[in-house]
């Protein structure tokens, strides 16, 4: 079972539309959790974090964490085509002696149809 | 633009060449960060720098060569690559490994291999 997953898509959702994005990880005692967007040819962008069991609202972005299910979710609305890319869920699993180890899910490929 | 800079944005050298990937930050983190992206592959993490030491090597070829200078500074020194080698290089910083810190990535440097 790989670390953190992701559907790879591609997921394709009208303008305006509700995108939803998920990730499941393996590793129950993860505490920290976060949601990257990468466009073709850049550098991943965090957008969001999330620490909490329950739902984080930052303008259209809605992360939701559950940490009984091992699983984190990530809700884009009114989404705009500007919003095409690949995002990253990533896992802070913990490496040794505690220090962060961050390991990102395969991506999954979004794509906003006009 | 991000606060984390890495040049140079490209470099192209040979087998037998020896160059270097620079990067700076200047937000005051104490964790820096490199990864390694292949093309439609989410990032994998290389080195941990923690206060200037390294913290974390994930069984990285010796032809790599990290380098910590001081808390603003990392470097990555690159020899006798391989064609396998070319990817997109991502330094990254948090405030500390510790804990639930997200991490800030650069820009990149593309390396390609001949």
């Amino acid at each position: 079972q790989k670390e953190v997953e992701q559907n790879s898509g591609p997921l394709s959702v009208p303008e305006g539309a509700i995108a939803s994005l998920n990730c499941t990880y393996s590793d129950r005692g993860s505490q920290s959790f976060f949601w990257y967007r990468q466009y073709s040819g850049k550098s991943p962008e965090l957008i969001m974090s999330i620490y909490s069991n329950g739902d984080k609202e930052d303008g259209r972005f809605t992360a939701q964490l559950n940490k009984a299910s091992q699983y984190v979710s990530l809700l884009i609305r009114d989404s705009q085509p500007s919003d095409s890319a690949t995002y990253l869920c990533a896992v802070n699993l913990g490496g040794i002696q505690g220090a962060q180890k961050l390991v990102f899910g395969q991506g999954t490929r979004l794509t906003i149809n006009p | 633009d991000t606060e984390v800079t890495q040049t140079p944005k490209h470099l192209v050298m040979g087998m037998t060449n020896k160059k270097s990937l620079k990067c700076e930050q200047h937000m005051g983190h104490r964790a820096m960060y490199w990864y390694k992206q292949k093309a439609k592959k989410p990032p994998e993490l290389m080195f941990v720098y923690s206060y200037e030491k390294l913290s974390i090597n994930e069984s990285v070829p010796s032809r790599f060569s990290p380098e910590c200078p001081n808390s603003s500074l990392l470097n990555l020194h690159l020899h006798a690559l391989q064609p396998e080698d070319s990817a997109l290089y991502l330094c990254a910083s948090s405030l500390s490994v510790w804990g639930v810190q997200p991490q800030h990535f650069g820009d990149g440097t593309r390396l390609s291999i001949l």
